[in-house]
């Protein structure tokens, strides 16, 4: 079964760049999340959907940071403009449904210079 | 507001000891707990789920103890390969990740 994919891997950017990621779920998993894990911190979710609609963003830094979720797929997350502190590993993870096990792919490493 | 709280460690643990860990939450409503690993510079990997009293695989168990609200992990025999970050996470209305415990298993 495939798991999480993520792209791209790797990006460096200067601040007030913009900078855009994309995350395909597993197939049938209803809720994704994106996650912004800092160096020695645990991942702090910024948003989560259940299918195409938003349950919970109210740790997203919306001035700046967007994502959506159109067709209840895939899922892209945009940093508009980005600041140095946004340089942190971007996570996004799956799952069936609302509060089962999540399955994250492999992140996106952001530095912002 | 609702926290989870996790020992950062490191906790410097010989090769064959067992060794535990906890992790608080004051959410008493919470139903359902995880223990994730991740190791340096990758992605967390799910390692239990704790829906009752507790859940053991192998040489790893898991403790919930809900009067005091906090969930355990248990690792006996440790190996070299158990070094990593263990994170637990409380998925209820807010999904909440500790910010993990560091472990490294001395030879």
């Amino acid at each position: 079964e495939a798991g999480v994919a993520q792209s791209p891997r790797y990006k460096i950017i200067e601040k007030r760049q913009s900078v855009a990621f994309w995350c395909n779920p597993i197939s049938g998993h209803a809720t994704l999340y994106w996650y912004q894990q800092i160096l020695g911190q645990g991942p702090k979710l910024l948003i989560q959907f259940q299918n195409n609609g938003v349950v919970d963003d109210s740790q997203l830094p919306k001035d700046r940071f967007s994502a959506e979720r159109l067709k209840g797929v895939d899922s892209t997350l945009k940093i508009q403009p980005a600041k140095l502190e946004d340089s942190a590993v971007y996570l996004c993870a799956s799952s069936l449904d609302l509060g089962s096990e999540q399955f994250f792919g492999p992140g996106t490493r952001l530095t912002v210079l | 507001r609702k926290e989870v709280e996790q020992d950062p460690g490191p906790f410097n643990v010989p090769e064959g000891a067992t060794v535990a860990f906890n992790c608080t939450y004051s959410n008493s409503a919470s139903q359902s707990f995880f223990w994730y690993r991740q190791d340096c510079r990758k992605e967390p990997k799910l390692l239990m789920s704790v829906y009752s009293s507790g859940n053991e695989d192998g040489r790893f168990t898991a403790q919930l103890n809900r009067a005091s609200q906090y969930i355990s992990l248990l690792i006996r025999d440790s190996k070299l390969s158990d070094s990593a970050t263990y994170l637990c996470v409380v998925p209820d209305d807010k999904i909440i990740f500790g910010k993990g415990t560091r472990l490294h298993i001395l030879p």
